[in-house]
């Protein structure tokens, strides 16, 4: 069972337009949210979180949105550029007790900019 | 300068084999993580240790054992080693409560059991 999902495996954009990343998630015990950017045989590096209590966090180029009531958040890219390309995680964070945090991870999406 | 590193970056081995891989962070992080991405490229957690202590074990078979000499350390130790063991494992790191429960990630191992 998948709590958290990425329905879309690729997307690609063109340079200078918007890209939008979609994630959905079933458990309403999880209390943030993150994306995470992977690029080929790399380890996957944080970008940007959100916390539930919030609809919205930016972070220059980089918009995470959140609509607690649809069990959905989206990832906003503008203006995309050919170096955004890469695999984009979306996460869930919940506790585990003595400040650990296990991270439920979506199978991530694939963005290709076209320049 | 590497913030989590892990080694080897490739091992490919024979089944039935024993392996570790080792994780290294110099963040300073108390909680020290492995993760599995399998070939339908999940990423699922698979330990979890803080202050030397196992927190998270999400029903990973025994012949896999976390050690961490330290706090700096966590290394995976994986006995007879099965086909459907090959995947890549990434190591992180986070501090208690850190920013936004951010998680740093070494740059993986890939593991290819024959």
């Amino acid at each position: 069972d998948q709590q958290v999902k990425q329905n879309s495996p690729s997307l690609s954009v063109q340079e200078g337009r918007i890209s939008i990343l979609n994630c959905d998630y079933t458990n309403s015990m999880f209390d943030y949210f993150l994306w995470y950017k992977k690029y080929p045989a790399e380890g996957p590096t944080f970008l940007i979180s959100i916390s539930s209590i919030k609809d919205k966090n930016e972070d220059g180029r980089f918009t995470v949105f959140l609509n607690k009531s649809a069990k959905h958040l989206s990832l906003h890219i503008v203006p995309s550029q050919p170096g955004d390309s890469a695999v984009y995680f979306c996460a869930a964070s919940g506790s585990s007790g003595a400040g650990s945090y296990q991270l439920t991870f979506g199978k991530g999406t694939k963005l290709s900019v076209i320049p | 300068d590497t913030a989590v590193s892990q080694t080897p970056k490739y091992l490919v081995t024979q089944m039935g084999n024993d392996k570790s891989i080792k994780c290294e962070q110099n963040l300073g992080h108390d909680t020290m993580y492995w993760y599995k991405q399998d070939s339908k490229k999940f990423l699922k957690i698979m330990f979890s240790y803080n202050n030397k202590e196992l927190i998270i074990n999400e029903t990973v078979p025994n012949r896999f054992s976390p050690k961490s000499p330290d706090k700096a350390h966590l290394n995976l130790h994986i006995n007879s080693l099965e086909l459907g063991d090959s995947a890549v494992y990434f190591c992180a790191s986070s501090l208690p409560g850190g920013v936004a429960h951010e998680q740093f990630f070494g740059p993986g191992t890939r593991l290819t059991v024959l």
